[in-house]
Formats: structure tokens, C-alpha cells, sequence
């Protein structure tokens, strides 16, 4: 049973244009919610996270929400950049320390 | 730092036959993590080991599936014997002094079982 769900599998978006991607999760005993960014031939690297405290968190050109009465999280790129199009995974931390991954959303930012 | 080293990038194997995927964690780090990465489920967490020692294999999808980290720089995870169903990509991840600590993953190795 997927705890950690990315229901899109693929987003394509305009260069400069926001890029929204979009993740639900089931378990609201969650405490922290992070997105990885993955290329190809490459591994995940870690881009942001944010706490089950808090619902808005920014870096740069990134920003995590969380709705926690939804148990719902989105990350959104603004502007979006060629360099952006990668495989995006979001994933929850359980109270065990465990992370839990979604199916992962392919971006595509078209210059 | 070299990263998270595993190796070999690329493994084809027939139906029945004993694979071995290899990893180096990064120097240091005391926790390490198998994730295997398919198209419908995405990253699953196989087994993850503190200071060596295995502490939750609960991820591991049958007896066929072994993991073993003999000492702090090298893990090994092997599957025998391989059906085509095990075809994916295999990650290794390390981090450094607990599980809450970032995870820094390895470049994967696509195994394809045929």
C-alpha cells in the first residue's frame, strides 16, 4: 500500500513559467517531508524540506507547502529552467527515522 | 568526498543466476540504505544498516534478497536466484549519525534479469 503517493507521473512546462508538483500522503503521524531531484544515470540528491510544524518553506527559486489537514504537500519552481527537467520524488519521514518515497513526477521545462 | 560508490553501473544477468551489487558508503557516515527503484512503486526501502549491523530488513521482498555490510566501507546486496521481476534499479545511500540526517545516494546500478 503506497503510503507517500505522486499521482502525475509526467508535468511539461514553459521556461520562466511556475512549475507545480504535487504530492498526498496517507499516515498524518509523518513529521517531515522532503523532495529529491534525480537525473538520469545519476542518484537522488536532496533539494528541500520542510516540518509537519511549519507549512511553507523557500529556497531560491523553490518552495515546499504543506497542508497538513489534506495531508498534502506541493512543490513549486519559479521560474522553471531547462536545468530543472528531472525526475522529482517526494518522500515522508516515519517516527522510525524511515524514508518513504512516491513514484516520482517527471518535469519537463521546454526552453 | 568520492560520494556514495557503487558498482557495477550496468548488470544483465539470465533468469536463475546469483547477482552481487556492491557499495562503498561515504567515509564517515554511519548509517547505510538499500532502496530498489521501479517504475510503479518508485524508491522502496530494502534494508538499512547502523554501524554495520542490519537494523530493519522489513523491506527486503523475499528470502531471495541478502544483504550483508562486513565492515564501515562496504555493503553488498545479492539476489539468488534472480527472476526477471527483480529487474530495476538498485540505489545505496549513506548518511551520517542518524536517520534523520540527509541521505546522499549513490549513481544506481540497473540490473536487468532476463
Amino acid at each position: 500500500d503506497q503510503q507517500v503517493k505522486q499521482n502525475s507521473p509526467s508535468l511539461s512546462v514553459q521556461e520562466g513559467r511556475i512549475s507545480i508538483l504535487n504530492c498526498d500522503y496517507t499516515n498524518s503521524m509523518f513529521d517531515y517531508f522532503l523532495w529529491y531531484k534525480k537525473y538520469p544515470a545519476e542518484g537522488p540528491t536532496f533539494l528541500i524540506s520542510i516540518s509537519s510544524i511549519k507549512d511553507k518553506n523557500e529556497d531560491g527559486r523553490f518552495t515546499v507547502f504543506l497542508n497538513k489537514s489534506a495531508k498534502h504537500l506541493s512543490l513549486h519552481i519559479v521560474p522553471s529552467q531547462p536545468g530543472d527537467s528531472a525526475v522529482y520524488f517526494c518522500a515522508a519521514r516515519s517516527n522510525t527515522g524511515k524514508l518513504i518515497f512516491g513514484q516520482g513526477t517527471t518535469l519537463q521545462v521546454k526552453p | 568526498d568520492a560520494g556514495v560508490i557503487q558498482s557495477p553501473r550496468h548488470e544483465v544477468t539470465e533468469m536463475g543466476q546469483e547477482v552481487t551489487l556492491r557499495c562503498k558508503p561515504i567515509s564517515g557516515h554511519d548509517y547505510l540504505f538499500w532502496y530498489r527503484q521501479t517504475m510503479m512503486r518508485g524508491l522502496e526501502l530494502l534494508i538499512y544498516f547502523n554501524n554495520n549491523v542490519p537494523i530493519d530488513d522489513s523491506g527486503m521482498p523475499e528470502d531471495r534478497f541478502s544483504a550483508k555490510m562486513p565492515n564501515a566501507s562496504f555493503s553488498t546486496l545479492k539476489i539468488q536466484p534472480s527472476e526477471p521481476r527483480d529487474s530495476a534499479v538498485y540505489f545505496c545511500a549513506s548518511s551520517l549519525g542518524t536517520t534523520r540526517d540527509t541521505q546522499y545516494f549513490g549513481p544506481g546500478t540497473r540490473l536487468t534479469v532476463l
